[in-house]
């Protein structure tokens, strides 16, 4: 199956600096990818569809310039959580789609713990 | 953005026994997709059922759509312990804006050996 990757796994980070996360797709090309983030025992949010090429769209209530996202090949997207608070610590996921599937199959990353002190 | 519920939230039972999960959402969809995650960790993809499907199997799990209801279930037959996750239900409504899938809330799945 599709193979999506994320780096870093785990970052803490200081108040007020900036965290980047890369999302990427390993042996398929990406048009789309999806950020999301989820709080301990509750579910995914999703927060923007990043599109290769062109501006992300952001969910509703998901400030576009705290969470600055990036796809600038087929292959990589990036989310940079700017000047982080301890109320941005979660997990934050991102998926891709395989445009080569007949359905919206989206493949998921292992996730990155984001911890602000 | 609109979000399924699921039901139970929780769910505990003994290796062996039959798990079932229920997931409703609110709008048409074109398919709904079962998802599991272990604690910590991404989703796998567990199984996708077309709206025009009414019951799909794979190896342990059976899962059933009923649109008129709008309503899914996902049955675990004969668990085991490392069925132990959550399991989360996401729609691909029929009027999808980029592909997007809304999650529903999840249920966590415990089963002691």
């Amino acid at each position: 199956g599709a193979v999506v990757s994320q780096h870093p796994s785990r970052v803490i980070c200081k108040s007020g600096t900036s965290v980047k996360i890369e999302c990427r797709s390993l042996d398929f090309q990406a048009t789309t990818m999806f950020w999301y983030r989820q709080f301990p025992k509750q579910s995914l949010m999703l927060m923007a569809t990043s599109n290769e090429g062109s501006k992300a769209t952001y969910e509703q209530g998901v400030e576009k310039d705290k969470f600055l996202i990036n796809h600038a090949s087929l292959t990589l997207s990036t989310l940079t959580v700017t000047s982080a608070h301890p109320e941005d610590s979660s997990f934050y996921i991102c998926s891709a789609s395989d445009p080569g599937k007949s359905y919206n199959e989206q493949f998921f990353g292992p996730g990155t713990r984001l911890t602000v002190l | 953005s609109q979000q399924g519920e699921e039901d139970p939230q929780a769910l505990s039972i003994q290796e062996g026994e039959n798990a079932t999960m229920n997931c409703s959402y609110k709008t048409s969809i074109n398919n709904l997709q079962w998802y599991r995650q272990n604690s910590g960790r991404g989703l796998v993809h567990l199984i996708l059922i077309r709206s025009n499907e009414r019951e799909k199997h794979s190896g342990r799990l059976r899962v059933t759509l009923d649109t008129s209801k709008k309503s899914s279930s996902l049955l675990i037959t004969a668990s085991r312990a490392a069925d132990t996750a959550s399991y989360f239900c996401a729609t691909d409504t029929l009027y999808n804006q980029g592909g997007k899938l809304i999650f529903g809330q999840g249920t966590e799945l415990s089963v002691k050996p």
